[in-house]
Formats: structure tokens, sequence, C-alpha cells
């Protein structure tokens, strides 16, 4: 079955490191989306692709990259993690139409 | 003005009841609307589908669009303690991203 899956699930990272979320779909589609959900903030756009070597940002953009080089991926980078960016992040892909489908979630503690 | 107004609960209901769930939003281009349903550590699932305005119904859901009124509702008849979840709407205009509000937190006790 086709699936959208991310890794690593849970993640601590310290301040000021590097760290990269990983996002894999299935489904072929050429839509995808990260976004971030804090509690009362609900869910943040933060970037976005609608192909490959497409990206655009989104609500919250700043300190993250994301790039396209594959139907499959959009991996998520955090430059320089901050205590910030501590949150639950989810990945979610769509095809025609406007329906997204999300990932698991990666939960990351920044320290 | 937010582009989609969605109150936060927490919302707790008694097995059986009939809950309404409801978003307003200000964009008039929004045309696609969706509920997703997200179970605590879990990611969102799409529950419902609209386009446009109208009802559609899928077993105890309910999806309401009123584009006069920039309105949406989803109803759950005969609750269950299965649907406690939070509940969030999200809508489009068509390619663009969707606009998703801040979710419901429902709570159904048996």
């Amino acid at each position: 079955d086709a699936e959208i899956t991310q890794s690593p699930r849970h993640k601590i990272t310290e301040t000021g490191r590097q760290v990269t979320l990983a996002c894999h779909q299935t489904w072929n589609h050429n839509n995808m989306f990260w976004y971030r959900q804090d509690l009362g903030h609900g869910l943040r756009l933060i970037h976005y692709s609608y192909g490959v070597q497409d990206t655009n940002k989104g609500e919250v953009s700043d300190g993250y990259s994301v790039s396209r080089s594959n139907t499959e991926d959009l991996p998520l980078t955090l430059e320089s993690a901050a205590s910030s960016q501590t949150s639950v992040y989810f990945c979610a892909s769509s095809g025609p139409g406007e329906t997204q489908y999300f990932g698991p979630g990666t939960r990351l503690t920044v320290l | 003005q937010k582009e989609v107004e969605q109150d936060p609960g927490p919302l707790s209901v008694p097995e059986g009841a009939i809950v309404s769930l409801n978003c307003t939003y200000s964009n008039s281009a929004f045309q696609y609307f969706m509920w997703y349903r997200q179970y605590s550590r879990k990611g969102p699932e799409l529950l419902m589908y609209t386009y446009s305005s109208g009802n559609k119904e899928d077993g105890r859901f309910t999806a309401q669009v009123d584009k006069s009124s920039k309105y949406i509702s989803l109803f759950i008849r005969d609750s269950q303690p299965s649907d406690s979840a939070t509940y969030l709407c999200a809508m489009s205009a068509g390619n663009t991203p969707l606009v998703f509000g801040k979710g419901t937190r429902l709570s159904v006790i048996a």
C-alpha cells in the first residue's frame, strides 16, 4: 500500500546543531508539505513543493530549508537548531485535488 | 482577523450525543473544504472532503458548507468514545496550500 513515512520519529538535539528530518511518500504525489504543530498554534506551514526542483516558503520558514531532488522525498533541514524549534513536525503530500495525506510526525526536542 | 477561525474547545459530550463542530473563514475564494481527525500523538487523517457549498454524508458524519455565510460544520451522530480526538477544519482556494483551523478537542464520555 502507498504511504508516507517520516524519520526519525523522535529526535533530541542540541542548540546550534544542524538537523535533517526525512519524509518519503510512495504515492507519486507531486505536492509535498512540511508543517509544525504547537499547542495554541495548530498546524503551521513551513515549506512546500509542487514538484521536483520546486520549493516555496510557508508561514514560518525562517531557520528551515528544503530541497526536492526527486518525487518521493522532501527532507527538512534545520540549519542551526534553536529551542524555539522544539515541536512536532508533520510531512504531508497531495496529488491532483486538494486532499493532503499526513505522515506520523517527528517529535523534535532542542536542548 | 485570521483566515480560519475554529473554537479550540475542549468539548465534552456524553456517548450517543450529536456533536456539532464549526469553522468560519474570511477568504471568499475558498472552495475546497476538509475535516481532519487527529488522535493523540498521531498525524491528522482525512475525515470528510467537500467541494463548494452543500452537504456530504458518510456514515455518522455529515459535513456542511455555507459559502454565503463563510461557515462550515461537521456533525457527528451517535457519538462514541472512539470519536474522542482533535478535529481540524482545512480549506483551499485551489492550487494553494491548505489553510487549517487550530482544531477543536472533543471528548466523548462513556
